[in-house]
């Protein structure tokens, strides 16, 4: 079982649509959990961090943490065009160690 | 956006030639991270610093070492680099170590061995 997990996609939704990606992390102690957008060819770049458990929102985005159940998501509403691009779930337990999923793939249709 | 330069951008070399790559940073950030990413892999950590001269392994050292003898520039080596070494490396860094510090990331190096 990978410590981190993301469904790779691509998971392409209608432009305007809400589009809603998963992640899921296997060990109980992670404690920070971040949300990166990675366009094709680009460095991964930090759109959402989340501590405690709930919804957290910032714009058109929010990122949604329940502990128990070990899973962190991200919602994005009126998806644009301009937000297909390959979405990192990353945790961290403490101190340096951030491990990352391997992605899940966006692609919002016009 | 995080002051994070990474040189070269692109290198293509032979296998068995050393190879260095840099990262620069001017956010005074005490941690520094080296990742490769490939396809099906995701990002994996190969070296990371906390302070100067400072430095630590991560899961996928062998082959690479690193050094850091300012805040900051965080080095990258390649002792003799092998084909299956040819990835994009990301230099990352963070303000500490504590987990709720998130880390920004360079625009990465494509490295080719042939």
């Amino acid at each position: 079982q990978k410590e981190v997990e993301q469904n790779s996609g691509p998971l392409s939704v209608p432009e305007g649509a809400i589009a809603s990606l998963n992640c899921t992390y296997s060990d109980r102690v992670s404690q920070s959990f971040f949300w990166y957008r990675q366009y094709s060819g680009k460095s991964p770049e930090l759109i959402m961090s989340i501590y405690s458990n709930g919804d957290k929102e910032d714009g058109r985005f929010t990122a949604q943490l329940n502990k128990a159940s070990q899973y962190v998501s991200l919602l994005i509403r009126d998806s644009q065009p301009s937000d297909s691009a390959t979405y990192l779930c990353a945790v961290n337990r403490g101190t340096y160690k951030y491990i990352f999923g391997t992605g899940t793939r966006l692609k919002v249709l016009a | 956006d995080a002051g994070i330069t990474q040189s070269p951008r692109h290198k293509v070399t032979e296998t068995g030639t050393p190879v260095t790559l840099r990262c620069h940073q001017t956010e005074n950030h005490r941690y520094m991270y080296w990742y490769r990413q490939d396809p099906g892999h995701g990002l994996r950590l190969i070296h990371y610093s906390y302070g100067v001269k400072d430095t630590d392994k991560g899961e996928v050292s062998d082959g690479y070492s690193v050094s850091r003898s300012k805040t900051e520039d965080f080095l990258l080596t390649l002792e003799s680099a092998t084909s299956s070494q040819t990835s994009v490396y990301f230099c990352a860094i963070s303000e500490s170590g504590t987990s709720n510090q998130p880390q920004h990331f360079g625009d990465g190096t494509r490295l080719s061995i042939l």
